[in-house]
Formats: C-alpha cells, structure tokens, sequence
C-alpha cells in the first residue's frame, strides 16, 4: 500500500535559519497529491501545502515545496524560520481510493 | 475558514462499554474519515464515508467499530464493547475535493 516517509523526528533551530523537512513516498497512483498538513498544539490539523504538477513548486505563508516524481520527494523548505513555526508538520498523500496516508510527523522547535 | 466540529474533546470510558464519538463535518463535504492517532505516533487511517456507506476500511478498523451519518446529521463513530487499546485521540475530517478538513479530536480514555 501506500507509504509515507518522513525521517527527521525532531528538528531543532535557530530563529532566522532555513529549514528542510525531508518527505518521500511509494504509490501505485500517479496522480496522487502531495500535501503538507500543519498541526499546532490543540487545534487541529490544518493544510500547508498541496503538490501541484511534477517539478513545479508551490508557495504558502513562506513555506514551499515541489513535488519531484523522479524521486518520490515533496520537501518542506522555507528560508527564514519564525517562532510561531514550532508545530508538528505532516507530509500526507492522498490517493483516490482511502484520501489521505500520513507520515510519522516532524516536530520543529524554534528557538530564540 | 470551514470548521469540522468534534463532541466530546475529551472522554472517558470504562473497558467494555460503548462509546460514540461525534462530528459535526464541513456543511457541504460529501467524503467524511475517521482517523485515529495513539500517543506519540502518527495519525492513521481508520475509515472513509460516502454517500451513506463506507467506503474504505483499514485493518485498524476492527468489529467493534461502525460509522453512520443518519440523516445528514453528526458523523458518528461508535466502539462497542471498548477496550484498552483503543485509547488514543481521534480525528474526524471532511471534504469535498483533495483538501481535507480536520476536527480538534476527541481523547479517548478507555479504563
């Protein structure tokens, strides 16, 4: 079935440094979507990005990704982290028979 | 934005009971899930409602558990009898296209 990878548990940095949350996948689907869901500390879970087509990269509140088919990857990547960015993020997969597959979740700390 | 609302936010249920989770989906989303996420892993995939039946099912989602939505009405999710494993938070979600809305969650606590 469908999987989602996302490899670092725990990121940790700077306010004012860049970040990457690395995300890969395996579908059998070649138009599954690709998103990023954002999830802050009793709220709920809400969407941060969604895949456009291969190779084209998609922007929001300073976050962007680009979906790479070549090698499975949807990377979260934004320049400058900001205090308020500390949440657990999710790369999630959607395919069209049971919506969406979740990663384990990133949790970013940023620090003063 | 559009709100899924979950009652209750927490709950607590003796093993062996039943219990009913209910949700309150986006008005006019037509897909409805029910996710399921233990303490400190990740949120995963129990079930998915549409058009009154269901339409996909993980392994996660055993006997004990069934979903309806009489009416329009709450989106429920019941677990009949409850056991120990089945504490965790879960979330309902709805949608209409690929965005997926979530709920806040319901703890669950089976004791």
């Amino acid at each position: 079935g469908d999987s989602v990878t996302q490899k670092e548990g725990l990121v940790t940095l700077t306010e004012g440094l860049p970040v990457m949350l690395n995300c890969t996948y395996q579908t059998i689907y070649s138009n599954a979507f690709l998103f990023w869901y954002v999830h802050y500390l009793n709220e709920s879970p809400r969407l941060l990005l969604k895949s456009s087509t291969d190779n084209k990269r998609t922007e929001h509140q300073g976050f962007h990704a680009t979906l790479h088919k070549s090698s499975s990857s949807f990377h979260l990547q934004k320049s400058s982290a900001q205090l308020s960015d500390s949440a657990l993020y999710y790369c999630a997969l959607s395919d069209p028979a049971q919506g969406l597959t979740f990663g384990l979740g990133t949790r970013v700390s940023v620090f003063p | 934005g559009p709100k899924v609302l979950q009652i209750p936010s927490h709950q607590i249920i003796d093993m062996g009971q039943m219990v009913t989770l209910n949700c309150d989906p986006v008005s006019n989303h037509l897909y409805f899930y029910w996710y399921k996420q233990i303490l400190g892993q990740q949120m995963e995939f129990l079930v998915n409602f549409y058009n009154g039946k269901v339409m996909e099912k993980s392994k996660l989602f055993k006997d004990q558990f069934s979903v309806e939505r009489p009416d329009g009405s709450y989106f429920t999710l019941k677990i009949q009898p409850t056991a120990l494993e089945d504490s965790a938070v879960y979330f309902c979600a709805s949608s209409m296209t690929a965005e997926v809305f979530f709920g806040k969650g319901t703890r669950l606590t089976v004791v």
